[in-house]
Order: C-alpha cells, then structure tokens, then sequence
C-alpha cells in the first residue's frame, strides 16, 4: 500500500518570500500524486496533480511541484507568497484504483 | 450550485441522537467518497461508492451508516455517537476508475460535527 509523509508540520514564510512544501512517498511503481489546500473551514481544493510525462507541474494560484523518482519526492513551490496563501497543504498519493493516502498535512502561515 | 456541496455546515448532536449529513455533487461524477478528518491527523476514509454501489467501507463502526441513492446524492446516517466521533466529516466525488486510471477528488466544505 502506498503511504505519504509531509516532514514539515508547520512553516512561517514572510509574504514575498519563496516557499517549498516537502512530500515524500511510498509507492512501488509510478504513483499518481496530488496536492491539495484546505482554507479554514473548507474543503481540500485541488492545486496540482502528477500522473505522466513532464516532472514539472503547473498548477493553480502560481503553485508547482516536481516529481522526482529517485528520492521518492513531490515537493510543492511557490516562488512569491501571499497573505491568501495561509493554509493547510495536503500531499496525496494514490494508484490506479479510487484509494487516496493522504499526508498529516503543513501548515504554512504567512507574516506580512 | 456547483461542485460538491454539504449540509448542515455545522451540527451539534448528543450520543443518543439520530443525524444525518447530505452531500450533493454537481460534477456528473459516477463515484462519492466519506472522509473523517481530525486534528493533525491524516484523511480517514470512511466509504466509497460507485455507481450507487459501496465498494469500501474502511472498517467503520455501525453507528455510522452510509446510503448512496443515486449517483449524485450520497448521506451518512448517525446514530448514538461517540464523543471521540467528533470532526469535520468531508464529501468528495470522482470519475469512476473502471479505465484504471485515478482521477481526482473533488471535495465539499464539510460538516463540522460535535457530538456531546
């Protein structure tokens, strides 16, 4: 079964700045991966997804992810935050069935 | 309305109570998903249906009771909960998965469920 693990529980970025979400999973073949936001009160909303083809990944609100196979990894980048980025990120994994392993999820708060 | 949506957003409820949450999706999705999220601590699922069919129920109590009446509409029917039940309970929908191929999950805001 595949698993998940999100290292960071919590991350302060000043606005303007970079930020990097770390994802790290456990899947024996190509998996599908996902990341996710959760605004307070909210559902998880979809950022970007990983299936095939080019490792770098283009999602919504200036979001992108790099899936490397060698260390297991789909870490999440934003090169400029803003305040309305302050939420909890989900990493997600799954394969070619409906089963979804989720990580613990990071919380990133933004300062101005 | 569009996308998935839940009612109530929020219920409180006592251990003997009878409750149940709705989720309607608007996506023509054939497959409806229940999640539990607690605390710092990863989704939960809880039940999958596709096709109005349960093809998971990821060893969850009784007292939590699942019912998929179409392909759009999916409830959970609670009954003498416990307080430990208490969390934000999460709808998502998604094409089925009969072309192998997993797609994406679409999420509903929740129901924020405290049980007393």
């Amino acid at each position: 079964a595949q698993s998940v693990t999100q290292p960071d529980i919590h991350i302060t970025v000043s606005e303007g700045a970079s930020l990097e979400l770390r994802c790290n999973y456990s899947y024996g073949a190509t998996p599908y991966l996902f990341w996710y936001v959760q605004s307070p009160g909210q559902g998880l909303q979809l950022l970007l997804k990983y299936f095939s083809g080019d490792t770098l990944v283009q999602g919504i609100k200036g979001f992108e992810a790099e899936f490397k196979r060698s260390q297991s990894s789909f870490n999440l980048r934003k090169p400029s935050v803003h305040w309305s980025d302050a939420a909890e990120y989900f990493c997600a994994v799954g394969a070619n069935d409906y089963k979804l392993s989720f990580g613990a999820g990071t919380t990133v708060t933004v300062r101005a | 309305e569009t996308g998935v949506t839940q009612t109530p957003r929020h219920l409180v409820m006592g251990m003997t109570n009878k409750k149940s949450l709705k989720c309607e999706q608007h996506l023509g999705h054939n497959a409806m998903y229940w999640y539990k999220q607690s605390a710092k601590k990863p989704l939960e699922l809880m039940f999958v249906y596709n096709f109005k069919e349960q093809t998971e129920n990821n060893s969850v109590p009784s007292r939590f009771s699942p019912e998929c009446p179409n392909s759009s509409h999916l409830f959970l029917h609670l009954h003498t909960l416990q307080p430990e039940d208490s969390a934000l309970y999460l709808c998502a929908s998604s094409q089925d998965w009969a072309s192998g191929i997993l797609y994406e999950q679409y999420f509903g805001p929740g129901t924020r469920l405290t049980v007393t």
